[in-house]
C-alpha cells in the first residue's frame, strides 16, 4: 500500500492564483482531513470528511474549498491565493471498519509559498 | 476549549542521554492523548497513544502515561538515539463518536548528537 500520497510536494504562487493540492488514500479509509503547519502553531484542522459527498469545516475553513466525490480522494482548493496560506499542508485519513477510529495517518505534505 | 500546551525546544541531548519532553492538556471531556512523530521531510506518524486514565502508551523506547490528576502525558526515553532526532507533537482527540479531530501542541524538536 502507498497510504497517503499528496501532489505536488512543493508549489509557489502568486497572490490571487488559484490551485488545487492533490490528496488520495489507498487504505479504505472512511475519514480524510486536510491541516496546515505552521511555526510555533502546530497543525490546525482546514476540512475533513467523514464519507464521499460529506465534508464539514474544521477550525481554520476561510479560503479553502474541498469536496469529496470518492472514498480514495479528498483534494483541497485554494480560490484565489493569499500570502497568509504560505504554510506546509497534510492530509490524513483514519478508520476502516477492521481498524480504529483514532489513529490518522498522515501525507508527507504540501510546501505551499504564495507571493 | 480544548488545548495542548508543550515544552518548547529545541531539546539537545547527547546519544544515550535520558529524555522528557512535557505536554499538558486541557480538555471538557476524557480525551484520548496521542504522541506524534514528524521526521525530516516527512508527514506525521503516530508514535503511541493512550485511551483512559493510568494507561500507559508505548513503542520504539517510549513511554507515556496519561495522568488525569496532573492532566498530563509526559513523553519518555530511556536512552536516545541519533535516529530519534524529530520534532515530537502531542495531540488529544475528545470526540466519542465519529471524526476524531486532533488538536495539537505546538512540537518539540529534538536534536540527539553522537
Amino acid at each position: 500500500n502507498a497510504g497517503v500520497t499528496q501532489t505536488p510536494k512543493f508549489q509557489v504562487l502568486k497572490t490571487g492564483q488559484s490551485m488545487t493540492l492533490q490528496c488520495a488514500q489507498d487504505m479504505n479509509h472512511e475519514y480524510m482531513s486536510w491541516y496546515r503547519q505552521d511555526p510555533g502553531m502546530g497543525l490546525r484542522l482546514i476540512h475533513y470528511s467523514v464519507g464521499a459527498g460529506i465534508t464539514d469545516q474544521g477550525e481554520v475553513p476561510n479560503g479553502y474549498n474541498v469536496s469529496r466525490s470518492t472514498t480514495e480522494d479528498f483534494p483541497l482548493r485554494l480560490l484565489s491565493a493569499a500570502p497568509s496560506q504560505t504554510s506546509v499542508y497534510f492530509c490524513a485519513s483514519s478508520y476502516s471498519t477492521s481498524g480504529d477510529k483514532e489513529t490518522q495517518y498522515f501525507g508527507p505534505g504540501t510546501r505551499l509559498l504564495v507571493l | 476549549g480544548d488545548s495542548v500546551t508543550q515544552m518548547e525546544g529545541p531539546v539537545t541531548l547527547s546519544e544515550e542521554a535520558f529524555l522528557t519532553i512535557n505536554c499538558t492538556y486541557t480538555a471538557t471531556g476524557y480525551p484520548s492523548l496521542f504522541w506524534y512523530v514528524q521526521y525530516p521531510g516527512e508527514g506525521l506518524q503516530l508514535l503511541l497513544k493512550a485511551t483512559k486514565a493510568d494507561d500507559k502508551g508505548s513503542n520504539k523506547g517510549f513511554e507515556a502515561t496519561y495522568r488525569k490528576e496532573t492532566t498530563s502525558f509526559h513523553l519518555e526515553k530511556g536512552s536516545v538515539q541519533v535516529s530519534d532526532s524529530a520534532v515530537y507533537f502531542c495531540a488529544l482527540s475528545d470526540q466519542d463518536t465519529g471524526f476524531q479531530k486532533l488538536v495539537f501542541g505546538t512540537g518539540t524538536r529534538l536534536l540527539v548528537s553522537p
